[in-house]
């Protein structure tokens, strides 16, 4: 069964501090892996989007790193800020997905504090 | 700049009502999906459409059916309304399949507790 894990579930940072979660998957064979950001009472919102080929992604204070052969991702935040608390999402499609399916993980509750 | 829109945002139904959660899309995009989001969980899919005309069930149908109205407008429907379908629903679309690349662009979500 193609799997999602992330860790941790969740973690508090001072404003300003970098940090970094963590994405396993099982999914294989692999098409691409997403991170989404959700904040609380909203719907998901795209950071990045990598395929196979491609083993890091940014997007301005985000940073997505892709290791396909592992199975793993992370996702960096730089200089946190208070509009950084979120939930992150890491998200997997198979090249053969059965039916139009994405794997979706838990996610990982982030909250900054001033 | 609206994007994917649906309604309502809160619904409170009984046991064994009926409801339509609507859903539509303004980026001229070819899939539609409906999502289910539970505490500690991860988004799970209930229906998608890969394009006008078609719609396919994903991991959790059961007790959902679906319309593709047309290009813009995909709705759910709960026809016997049970207290394990309380949940976060989220309606999103993508112009090609989740496979394809391309962005999944999700709605706000709507809030349904069966009492």
């Amino acid at each position: 069964k193609n799997q999602v894990e992330q860790s941790p579930q969740s973690l508090i940072i001072l404003e300003g501090k970098n940090c970094t979660l963590q994405c396993n998957y099982t999914v294989s064979p692999f098409s691409n892996l997403r991170w989404y950001k959700q904040d609380t009472g909203r719907g998901p919102v795209s950071l990045t989007i990598m395929t196979f080929s491609e083993n890091t992604k940014s997007n301005g204070r985000y940073t997505a790193t892709l290791d396909a052969d592992t199975k793993q991702s992370s996702l960096h935040i730089t200089a946190s800020q208070l509009s950084d608390s979120a939930s992150y999402i890491c998200v997997v499609s198979g090249v053969k997905a059965a039916g139009n399916k994405l794997t979706f993980g838990g996610g990982t509750r982030v909250l900054v504090k001033p | 700049n609206a994007g994917v829109t649906q309604t309502p945002k809160f619904q409170v139904l009984k046991t064994g009502q009926s409801m339509t959660l609507q859903c539509a899309q303004d980026m001229n995009h070819n899939s539609m999906y409906w999502y289910r989001q539970d505490p500690g969980m991860g988004l799970r899919l209930i229906y998608y459409s890969a394009s006008e005309g078609t719609t396919d069930k994903g991991e959790v149908p059961n007790g959902y059916n679906v319309s593709r109205l047309n290009k813009r407008e995909f709705s759910l429907r709960l026809e016997s309304a049970a207290p394990s379908q309380t949940s976060v629903y989220f309606c999103a679309s993508s112009f090609g399949g989740d496979n394809s690349g391309n962005t999944i662009y999700f709605g706000e979500g709507s809030w349904l507790t069966v009492v």
